[in-house]
């Protein structure tokens, strides 16, 4: 099984700050990674596709970079909106693993 | 627009079974492979299961390999996951999950549709 390892597991920011999360594959997956949002009681939503493209409707803050093994997803000027937790996922074999999540804190 | 939406979930004895079912409307559920995942709670997402769109091809994670069963009915845009020998580490919400391909790739998707979840407790 490919694992998808996060860092930070958790991070603490300021609204108008830069922040950026990290997403390691055991292995080489090309641009097969996701990154999803996830705010309490709700089911996970895509940010990010094929490691760089922005989900239609997804604020332009956002951005992902990286090829296998290294992703990174980058918020350019935190909103409050944006705290939240943020999964990397990789779509390249099954098991479709999914890293323990960045929550980002005020 | 896509609803997906989970029933059937609840809270019930270990080694018992209990059948999840998914909703879905909005879309052309016939040409779409479904997947299941599922969220413990305070951990990450995992994922569980895939159907493709006609139902000739499943595959499992190996935590529910020979447990768990997916199906489909594509005349009633339903997606199923029968659950047997549950065990306490199964408690989670589970979460029925469409896939959407990447433009220009045949392989690449990523999940752009999720349902409310339905939660599922095993328990004395």
């Amino acid at each position: 099984d490919i694992q998808m390892t996060q860092s930070p597991s958790s991070l603490s920011a300021s609204v108008g700050d830069r922040v950026t999360i990290t997403c390691r594959a055991s292995q080489s997956i090309s641009n097969n990674l996701n990154w999803y949002q996830q705010t309490p009681g709700r089911a996970p939503k895509v940010l990010v596709y094929a490691a760089s493209t922005l989900q239609s409707g997804v604020p332009s803050r956002f951005s992902g970079s990286g090829s296998g093994p290294e992703f990174t997803l980058t918020i350019s000027s935190l909103q409050p909106d944006d705290f939240a937790t943020y999964f990397c996922q990789q779509s390249y074999s099954t098991p479709y693993t999914f890293g323990q999540g960045t929550k980002l804190e005020i | 627009q896509v609803e997906l939406v989970e029933s059937g979930g609840g809270v019930v004895q270990p080694g018992r079974s209990l059948r999840l079912s998914c909703t879905t409307s909005g879309f052309t559920f016939s040409s779409f492979g479904m997947h299941w995942v599922r969220q413990a709670p305070g951990k990450g997402p995992e994922w569980l299961a895939v159907i493709w769109y006609d139902g000739s091809k499943k595959d499992y994670a190996d935590s529910v390999k020979g447990r768990f069963t997916i199906s489909r009915d594509n005349s009633k845009n339903t997606v199923h996951l029968q659950m047997t020998s549950l065990r306490a580490d199964d408690t989670a919400f589970y979460y029925c999950v469409r896939p959407m391909a990447v433009a220009g790739s045949a392989f690449k998707f990523y999940f752009d549709s999720w349902g409310p979840g339905t939660l599922v407790t095993v328990s004395s």
